[in-house]
């Protein structure tokens, strides 16, 4: 079954970076686009980035576009969120999900992680 | 931006049916994407393309969508679909994607 399993959260300075991880299995990993996206405590879920199946293709809300960077490693079935210049509002749970279609993806999720925290406080 | 307006909360007994709306202007004309998310827990895709069910997802969940008003119908509601429910769509004017601020179902 499509596991997504993320890593790297934790408490970083606002203005720092930090870079999150999602390890991909039980699926063809370089067949399909990939996003992350986010929710702020008791907040409801936001949007953040997505990279095409073969990396060729980036898209970035307008929120993280410039700070954030979305990166794959189809040889390790990995996907990466470069996090800079940190705001107190980045602080969220940060889920990558699946796209439901393949090549560049049509922005419906099917599978999700657990999510990582990641909490920016000075 | 497009937005997208989901009641805060719906409370249902056990057995009845359970109706969680999503607005939007003309959101007929749209796609609509329902997600479940249990504490604790990674969101769910129980519903896609306004009424499609992907596999697993049980009989008793099921959408409709039409005018400014995009529908989840739960039936027969059990104790364990208690959850918080998010709509979801494409909005062309961003082109991306944008979600609902999500509604607490419980049952009672």
């Amino acid at each position: 079954q499509v596991q997504l399993v993320e890593s790297g959260g934790g408490v970083v300075q606002p203005g720092r970076s930090l870079r999150l991880s999602c390890a991909a299995s039980g699926f063809t990993f370089s067949s399909y686009g990939i996003h992350w996206v986010r929710q702020a405590p008791g907040k409801g879920l936001e949007w953040v980035a997505l990279i095409s199946y073969d990396g060729s293709n980036k898209d970035y809300a307008d929120s993280v576009k410039g700070r954030f960077t979305i990166s794959r490693d189809n040889s390790k079935n990995t996907l990466y969120l470069q996090m800079n210049s940190l705001r107190t509002e980045d602080t969220a749970v940060y889920y990558c999900a699946k796209d439901r279609a393949d090549d560049d993806g049509d922005y419906v999720f099917d599978n999700w992680g657990q999510g990582t925290l990641v909490t920016v406080s000075s | 931006s497009y937005a997208l307006t989901q009641s805060p909360s719906v409370s249902v007994a056990p057995g009845q049916t359970a109706r969680i709306t999503c607005g939007g202007n003309n959101i007929g004309s749209k796609s609509v994407h329902w997600y479940q998310q249990k504490p604790g827990q990674a969101p769910v895709l129980v519903v896609y393309d306004d009424s499609d069910r992907p596999s697993g997802i049980p009989e008793r969940f099921s959408g409709s969508n039409s005018g400014n008003t995009a529908t989840l119908t739960i039936s027969r509601v059990e104790a364990g679909d208690e959850a918080d429910y998010s709509c979801q769509v494409w909005d062309s004017s961003s082109d991306h994607p944008v979600f609902g601020g999500g509604t607490k179902l419980t049952v009672l």
